[in-house]
């Protein structure tokens, strides 16, 4: 199998304050993971890649020191909102990539839905 | 780069009737496609995917697509839908599945809204 999960499923937290939001792979290593955001009713954006042991690749406009990046194990990566405000509110995925022989294929943690108030 | 279009933001359908899922891509290099299903405040599944090979790929609960490449798109097609098949429905393309990184740029997506 390949289970990835996500932890909190839903968070409520104060405008100001940080958020860390952990992403893991259950049954296999994942050296690479992906961080998403997902409006309403919008796709996905990919916000990041996670490497383990090296710093993550942020996508162009996400900001590197408000949303922290650490993918300190192969099956533990982890996302901090720091200094949330009611704007960072949204639904926030996670994938791991796995090799399959032919190649790599990402599977989906089932989200943390983050509010800030 | 490479980009993806759905422009169906909402497919109604009565149950057991045919549907189809339109998704065009651009890109300059060769691509892989991908169709995931995602239901309500739920992560993403994969339903099926074009990497090679036979343009018809055959995924899970029924559905099918078929890789077109002179008219650059994978439409999803299911021959009889249920009521359980009500979800949104993403398209997305990546120019390495082999590659070191192999990054996922997905469409805006398709409600498939099942009717009884």
């Amino acid at each position: 199998g390949a289970v990835v999960s996500q932890h909190p499923s839903r968070v409520i937290c104060k405008s100001g304050t940080s958020v860390k939001i952990e992403c893991r792979s259950l049954d296999f290593q994942a050296t690479t993971m992906f961080w998403y955001r997902q409006f309403p009713k919008q796709s996905l954006m990919l916000m990041a890649t996670s490497n383990e042991g090296s710093k993550a690749t942020y996508e162009q406009g996400v900001e590197k020191d408000k949303f922290l990046i650490n993918h300190a194990s192969l099956t533990l990566s982890t996302l901090t909102v720091t200094s949330a405000h009611p704007e960072d509110s949204s639904f926030y995925i996670c994938s791991a990539r796995k090799f399959l022989g032919q190649g790599y294929e990402q599977y989906f943690g089932p989200g943390t839905r983050l509010t800030v108030t | 780069a490479q980009s993806v279009t759905q422009l169906d933001s909402q497919v109604p359908v009565f149950e057991e009737a045919p549907v189809e899922l339109r998704c065009n891509y651009s890109s300059s290099v060769s691509v892989y496609l991908f169709w995931y299903v995602q239901y309500p405040n739920q992560g993403l599944q994969l339903l099926l995917k074009y990497l090679s090979g036979s343009t018809l790929v055959k995924g899970i609960n029924g559905f099918e697509a078929e890789f077109n490449k002179s008219q650059t798109s994978f439409h999803l097609r299911k021959p009889s839908v249920h009521i359980s098949d009500t979800a949104e429905y993403f398209c997305a393309v990546s120019a390495s599945y082999g590659g070191a990184t192999n990054k996922l740029i997905f469409g805006t997506g398709t409600l498939l809204a099942v009717q009884p």
